[in-house]
């Protein structure tokens, strides 16, 4: 079992829609980032949290540390959502824990 | 002001052939690592430097890959012997403290033939 699950691992919607990714993960870990990845491949930091709720413009992340559960939310969503979104964890169990373990993206397309 | 750079964008080898692959991460940053992503895959830790020292070389996937950072800045993935199974995006990303979020460059993409 991966120790970063993210869910769906695809998604299609329609522009203006509410999207949710999620992503499950079984260690305890230090902080919770959530990336995105474009066509091209470049990939950009959105948020890094280990606690509560960030909000970016029409993104927003929640984490529940209990429950090892992390959401991705975007609000009225648009076709330059497009993406590969991507989950990954700093643990301090995992040997060496600077490093991230990421999950598998999940990939999102929004139509016109 | 400038990112993360990688060098080169695009690396084309043959089976066997040593390859060096360059990160220039943004100033100041103390913390970079390396990150791979094969074809279909998802990304792959391989090692990161606080400084100049590696405390942490458990993703590195076998001896033919090292790396060192030199300055506490520019730092070099070597890749020796290739084997097809080496292509992939190389990915470096820098941060200020390891704590910090990651500023990830564009990727050298390998191809080994």
């Amino acid at each position: 079992k991966n120790e970063v699950e993210q869910s769906p691992q695809n998604l299609t919607a329609q522009e203006g829609e509410f999207i949710t990714i999620n992503c499950s993960y079984s260690v305890g870990i230090s902080a919770l980032h959530w990336l995105q990845q474009h066509p091209g491949g470049g990939i950009v930091s959105l948020f890094m949290l280990s606690s509560g709720k960030k909000k970016h413009g029409r993104l927003i992340a929640t984490i529940n540390i209990q429950e090892k559960h992390s959401s991705l939310h975007i609000t009225a969503s648009h076709p330059r959502d497009s993406a590969v979104y991507i989950c990954a964890v700093r643990s301090y169990i995992i040997q060496g824990a600077q490093k991230l373990v990421f999950g598998q993206g999940t990939r999102l397309t929004i139509n016109p | 002001g400038a990112g993360v750079s990688q060098s080169p964008s695009n690396k084309v080898t043959e089976k066997g052939k040593d390859v060096e692959l360059r990160c220039d991460p943004i100033s100041g940053h103390t913390a970079l690592y390396w990150y791979r992503q094969s074809l279909g895959q998802g990304l792959e830790f391989l090692i990161y430097f606080q400084g100049n020292s590696a405390p942490d070389k458990s993703g590195l996937p076998s001896d033919r890959f090292s790396a060192e950072r030199t300055g506490g800045s520019v730092s070099t993935l070597t890749i020796q012997r290739t084997q097809q199974e080496d292509s992939a995006v190389y990915l470096c990303a820098s941060s200020p403290v390891t704590t910090d979020t990651q500023y990830f460059g564009p990727g050298t993409r390998l191809t080994v033939l």
